[in-house]
Parts: structure tokens; sequence; C-alpha cells
């Protein structure tokens, strides 16, 4: 079965900070990779993805994030964050079928 | 676009009593639709998977014959809590792919608003 890991469940930074949420994985195979957001009322929202190629992939509004396929992880990263940033960050893994597996979640603040 | 609702937003309900929740796609046909569940400060958890025209496909740890899953068209899937419990209290999610999609291929799955659910 895989399984996905946030290790910050709490993060709270000033704007202008750069911003990385960790995020690792455990399936031996194929994978697809995720970050979702959910910002204060709303629903879920796909930032970015991996599906295959470069393992750099760049998502909406700034955010960026790393596959390293030797480490498990795929990393959300933004240079700078914003007040608007604020909100819940998830990682999902999906293998050859439709199931994704969320991790636990992490919950940004930004202080203005 | 693509848009799923989700009805009702909000439910309060008292012990014992059944209730159904909506899942709509609003703009393309979703031949699956998935059902999570998200309790306070928790990640989503995958509750079931719904195939229109039949049957649904639950995870491990969820009764069936308490969550009654229905997904009779391509644009509507129901779930019914029944004879809900306190316990059962949480936010439901639910999600939709486009016909014809898939994850593995790098889709996309569209996420509803959620319904929150409270039993008293």
């Amino acid at each position: 079965a895989q399984s996905v890991s946030q290790h910050n469940h709490h993060v709270i930074l000033s704007e202008a900070a750069s911003l990385e949420l960790g995020c690792n994985y455990s399936y031996g195979g194929t994978v697809n990779l995720f970050w979702y957001v959910q910002y204060p009322g709303q629903h879920l929202q796909l930032l970015l993805k991996y599906f295959s190629g470069d393992p750099l992939v760049k998502g909406i509004k700034g955010f960026e994030a790393e596959f390293i396929k030797s480490k498990f992880s795929f990393n959300l990263r933004k240079p700078s964050v914003q007040w608007s940033d604020t909100a819940e960050y998830f990682c999902a893994v999906s293998n050859a079928g439709n199931m994704l597996t969320f991790g636990g979640g992490t919950r940004l603040m930004v202080k203005p | 676009g693509a848009v799923v609702s989700q009805h009702p937003s909000w439910v309060i309900c008292k012990s014992g009593t059944s209730v159904k929740i909506e899942c709509r796609s609003l703009d393309f046909q979703a031949t699956t639709m998935f059902w999570y569940r998200q309790f306070p400060k928790q990640s989503l958890m995958l509750m079931a998977t719904s195939n229109e025209g039949s049957k649904a496909t639950y995870e491990q740890g969820v009764e069936k014959d308490k969550f009654l899953i229905n997904h009779a068209s391509l644009t509507l899937s129901t779930l019914t809590v029944t004879s809900a419990h306190p316990e059962d209290s949480s936010f439901y999610i639910c999600s939709a792919f486009k016909a014809g999609t898939r994850v593995s291929r790098g889709e996309t799955q569209y996420f509803g608003p959620g319904t929150r659910l409270l039993v008293l």
C-alpha cells in the first residue's frame, strides 16, 4: 500500500519569505504526484502535478515542485509567499489506478 | 472548466436518521466519482469509488451498509449515511473524473466543495 507523509503540520511565514513544504511517499512502482491547495472555505484545487518528464514541475500561482525519485520526495516550493497563499496544502500520490492517497496536509499561514 | 457541486453544503441531523449527500458534475460526464471523508485537522481519507451503473468499491474499514453509494447517472452520485451517529460527523468531499480520463495518464480529478455533516 502506498502512503504519503507531510512533515510540517503548521508553517507560519512572513510575506516575501521563501516556502518549502516537504512530501515523501512510499511506493515502489510508477507514481503520479500532486499538490492540492484548499483555501479557507473553498474546495480542493490542483496546484501542480507530476506525470512524467522534467522532474521540476511548475504550477499555478508561482508554485513549483521537484520530484526526486531517489528520495521518494515531491517537495513544494515558492520563492516568495503572499498573504493570499494562506491555505492548507495537500500532497497526493496515485499509482496506476485512479485512487489518490493524500498526505496529512500542511496549514500555511502567511503574516502580512 | 470542470465544476463539481455538492448538496447540501451543511447538514445537521439527529442521531439515528439518514442523510443523503449529492455530488454532481455540472459540465462534464463522470464515469468515476470518489467519496472522501475529512475529520478535523486530518487529511482526506478515501471512503469509496463510485462507478456509474455498477456497485461502489469501498475501502477497508468503511461499512458499505452504512454508507450507501448510488451512481445512477453520468453526472450524479449520492452518498447516504444511514442511521447516522455523532462519530459520523465529518466533512464529506466528492471528486469526479471526466469520462475517458485516468489519473495514470496524468488527468485531473475535480473536487466538490464538500458537505459538512453534524450529527447530534
